[in-house]
């Protein structure tokens, strides 16, 4: 089975700071897909970030970018230029082939606050 | 486009009583996955439907069950509701069952509280 590991409960960052967020994952498949969600206090999950594990090649969005490494099964998150808005609870998940359909798997969670 | 709705946000019931949670994907949706949350836990798969059908199904007792419409509305109800069924319910469309590729998008989410 596949299995997701946030190993930070709890990070800090300074408002405009950069903060990394880190994913592990363990998977015997070789297509997937890994996603980073936003959940704030409103508990709306919000799509961050996804990365296709066919793809060498970093994702990023804005300010969010990615540091997939597929052979040591790691998946960061960096925000770059924290703001308020940022700060909530952040969740790597998983999704594998054809035979799981849409199914995510989902780290424990990282709760981000962002400090003015 | 409107996103993903799920109804209602909020509700109580006792045990033993049974509920009925309702989500309505984003318009050209076919798939709709349930997701619970709760603390101990973290989120977990409960089921995924696609035209009508479900395509898979998590770890979840017989009491947890679901359908959806040729709308693609879904709907999940629990029988004999326990304390330890008290989560947010979470509900996510995605555009097709035909490739993985497409992504989730979550709805706002249900809290059911189990007294």
């Amino acid at each position: 089975a596949q299995t997701v590991t946030q190993s930070q409960p709890e990070m800090s960052v300074q408002e405009a700071e950069t903060v990394t967020l880190s994913c592990t994952y363990d998977t015997s498949e070789s297509d997937y897909y890994l996603f980073w969600y936003k959940q704030p206090p409103s508990r709306q999950m919000i799509l961050v970030i996804r990365q296709e594990a066919y793809k060498q090649q970093n994702a990023t969005e804005n300010r969010f970018s990615v540091n997939f490494q597929k052979a040591a099964k790691s998946f960061s998150l960096k925000i770059s230029d924290s703001q308020l808005g940022d700060a909530a609870m952040y969740f790597c998940a998983y999704r594998t082939g054809e035979t799981s359909g849409s199914r995510l798997t989902f780290g424990e969670g990282t709760q981000l606050t962002v400090n003015p | 486009k409107a996103g993903v709705t799920q109804t209602p946000r909020y509700l109580i019931k006792t045990r033993g009583q049974q509920v009925t949670l309702s989500c309505s994907p984003i318009s050209g949706h076919r798939s709709v996955s349930w997701y619970q949350q709760t603390p101990g836990q973290g989120l977990q798969f409960l089921f995924e439907y696609f035209s009508e059908t479900q395509r898979n199904k998590g770890n979840f007792p017989g009491r947890f069950s679901g359908r959806q419409f040729s709308n693609s509305r879904s709907e999940m109800n629990v029988s004999t509701l326990e304390l330890g069924d008290s989560a947010l319910y979470l509900c996510a469309s995605s555009l097709a069952r035909d490739t993985f590729r497409n992504t989730q998008y979550f709805g706002p989410g249900t809290r059911l509280t189990v007294l």
